[in-house]
């Protein structure tokens, strides 16, 4: 079975340039979870889909970020514009349904901003 | 405010060396706590889920506890792979997200 599916892996950028993030969760999971992590830092949570919908955004900088799961399956999490201090790595994660289930994490696509 | 606190933030042990890493939670109506291991370059993988004080997990040389303010993980005769960053995360009444500790960042010598 093939696991949660990030790119780009990695991802350098000048200040004040767009970027975005692609996700393929696993099929068959209804939720889907983008997570930002900081260097030495837990993951901390930005939006969370159930399908198409996002149930969840209430940590996400609305001024610059965004995000879509169109058909409820793959997302895109956007920057525009990025920030120095936006570096960092950006974590999908899936889930079959909004239980109490283990989260199936991406590799991370790690985002450096100059 | 809901909070999760791991320690130590790191952890260097000798092959067969066994340790424990704590996981302190102030977390409204704990529904579950959770134990993931990350690699460098990777995402977290997930180890164990405790519902309730008392409860206990095993894995391999991995066993995870749980009581009403903090959860342990154990390791038993540790292995240089077994070397990774160990985080736990908590989820509360009222809400569909985790709350993740800082790590432990585990070095396991040969």
């Amino acid at each position: 079975e093939a696991g949660v599916v990030q790119s780009p892996r990695y991802k350098i950028i000048e200040k004040k340039q767009p970027v975005a993030f692609w996700c393929n969760p696993i099929s068959g999971h209804n939720t889907l979870y983008w997570y930002r992590q900081n260097l030495g830092q837990g993951p901390e949570l930005l939006i969370r889909y159930e399908n198409e919908e996002a149930v969840d955004d209430s940590q996400l900088p609305k001024d610059r970020f965004s995000a879509e799961r169109l058909k409820g399956v793959d997302s895109t999490l956007k920057i525009q514009p990025a920030e120095l201090g936006d570096s960092a790595v950006y974590l999908c994660a899936s889930s079959f349904a909004r239980t109490l289930d283990e989260q199936f994490f991406g590799p991370g696509t790690r985002l450096t901003v100059l | 405010e809901d909070q999760v606190t791991q320690s130590p933030e790191a952890l260097r042990l000798q092959e067969g060396e066994s340790s424990s890493l704590n996981c302190s939670y102030t977390v409204s109506g704990l529904r579950g706590l959770f134990w993931y291991r990350q690699d460098p370059g990777k995402g977290p993988e997930f180890l164990f889920t405790l519902y309730s004080a008392g409860e206990e997990k095993e894995k391999e040389r991995l066993k995870a506890t749980l009581t009403k303010k903090e959860s342990f993980l154990h390791i038993t005769a540790p292995k240089p792979e077994d070397s990774a960053t160990y985080l736990c995360a908590a989820w509360g009444a009222g809400t569909y997200k985790y709350i993740f500790g800082t790590g432990t960042r585990l070095k396991v010598l040969a």
